[in-house]
């Protein structure tokens, strides 16, 4: 059954600490994005990778760290030098990179203690 | 400066009747764009999406319309159904090699019975 998975669903960030959220997907797409949603703000792109070993900032990279070793996983880091991290995180994927249809998974809530 | 807008943060439309959902987009060279249904705390889900070299695009009970000159996008949905309460984004992409989707802030749409 072929999709995009994240873990954990809730995740809990104690203050200077850094936390991994965990994206794979088992569709052979190339390109996976990070998003992070806020109310009233919409999507918002963190990071982005076009192939294996290579990624780009999005808008609003600061405070976050990304690797993609593998073409099935792109984990995102949230750092204690991101200031405000409790939001809404999304990893999607596409076959290609130029933003065609992007597949999105369940989503990860970060909550800082 | 956001490229991708959605003016009317909610909307609220009976059972039965059509919703209609605007978006505006600033760069005239985007080559498509999409739109995407999210529940709460569910990642996005691809609706339906249009070329820029098409002015309608059918599937269902949902109809996207591209205005070229007026830079505008609108979805509608015939009938409403209260299933369809949820936040829909409008996306814009291009074709060009390395870019990333442009997420409108969400319209919430509720369909009351």
């Amino acid at each position: 059954d072929g999709g995009i998975t994240q873990s954990p669903k809730y995740l809990f960030r104690k203050e200077g600490q850094n936390v991994t959220l965990s994206c794979e997907q088992n569709l052979n797409h190339d390109a996976m994005y990070w998003y992070r949603q806020d109310p009233g703000q919409g999507l918002r792109l963190i990071y982005y990778s076009q192939i294996v070993n290579d990624f780009q900032k999005g808008d609003i990279a600061e405070g976050y760290s990304v690797s993609r070793e593998k073409k099935e996983s792109f984990p995102l880091t949230v750092t204690s030098a991101q200031k405000n991290p409790t939001a809404f995180y999304l990893c999607a994927s596409s076959i290609l990179a130029g933003g065609e249809t992007q597949y999105f998974g369940p989503g990860t809530r970060l909550l800082v203690l | 400066d956001q490229q991708v807008k959605q003016n009317s943060p909610s909307l609220s439309v009976q059972e039965g009747r059509i919703s209609i959902l605007n978006c505006d987009y600033t760069n005239s060279m985007f080559d498509y764009f999409l739109w995407y249904k999210k529940y709460p705390a569910e990642g996005p889900t691809f609706l339906i999406s249009i070329s820029s070299i098409k002015d309608k695009n059918e599937d269902g009970r949902f109809t996207v319309f591209l205005n070229k000159s007026a830079k505008h996008l609108s979805l509608h949905i015939v009938p409403s159904q209260p299933g369809d309460s949820a936040v829909y984004f409008c996306a814009a992409g291009s074709n060009q090699a390395g870019t990333a989707l442009i997420f409108g802030k969400g319209t919430t749409l509720s369909v009351s019975s």
